[in-house]
């Protein structure tokens, strides 16, 4: 089955850094979806996207759904330690309306 | 506050066992998953559901069966349980329509171990 390509796999970065990751696909997206999971429970919503080019912002979290419709970004800025963590992209892609696939995830580790 | 909920957080169970994953949602929602999480693979989806009685495979689906009398009640079945189906489970219900990012949408998940 299809799995979306998330990068990076992990990262170390100092409190008050900027943190970069995307997700890419082989096939176009209706929606894409950014979720972050804390050790030992589920997954939480952070942004949704819907149209190619938007770009939305949740607190210090942004993230843009890509022009070709096969890519999303998500940046956080000034990180934090509770930042820490796994992000997980997730998407629709066309022609499934209810197949949420998702990525491999990013490991977030935030240094003081 | 609680919208989806697992019925167990934790599960040890012997190999050649049958296993039942609750999971129960109160907001209505029409579709339904579930997921297993492994280190270095991310969600991979077991089945899901878009109606009662209603199901689909995803992409990993043997070993497994599921169950949906109920709007609000999906069960994943493991009819024997093997070593290989020790992982994370993770249940989630969705709308048709994703807008809120302020509703969680996942269960805890269910840390299951095959002895």
């Amino acid at each position: 089955g299809q799995q979306l390509n998330q990068s990076p796999q992990s990262m170390f970065i100092q409190e008050g850094e900027d943190v970069s990751m995307n997700c890419t696909s082989s096939s176009i997206f209706n929606t894409w979806l950014w979720y972050k999971q804390d050790p030992g429970e589920g997954p939480v919503l952070l942004i949704a996207l819907y149209k190619a080019g938007e770009l939305t912002s949740n607190g210090r979290l942004t993230a843009q759904f890509g022009i070709t419709r096969k890519d999303s970004f998500l940046n956080i800025s000034a990180s934090i330690p509770s930042d820490v963590g796994i992000y997980f992209c997730a998407g629709y892609p066309t022609g499934t309306a209810s197949k949420l696939t998702f990525g491999t995830g990013t490991r977030l580790q935030v240094t003081l | 506050d609680v919208k989806v909920t697992q019925s167990s957080r934790y599960l040890v169970k012997r190999t050649g066992e049958k296993v039942f994953l609750e999971c129960v949602q109160d907001m209505d929602h029409e579709n339904m998953f579930w997921y297993r999480q492994d280190p270095g693979l991310g969600l991979r989806l077991i089945y899901f559901s878009y109606d009662v009685k209603m199901k689909e495979k995803g992409d990993i689906p043997e070993g497994y069966s599921v169950s949906r009398e109920k709007k609000e009640r999906f069960s994943l079945i493991l009819e024997s349980a093997s070593t290989n189906q020790t992982s994370m489970y993770l249940c989630a219900s969705f709308p048709l329509a994703i807008q809120n990012t302020d509703t969680q949408y996942f269960g805890p998940g269910t840390r299951l171990t095959v002895l």
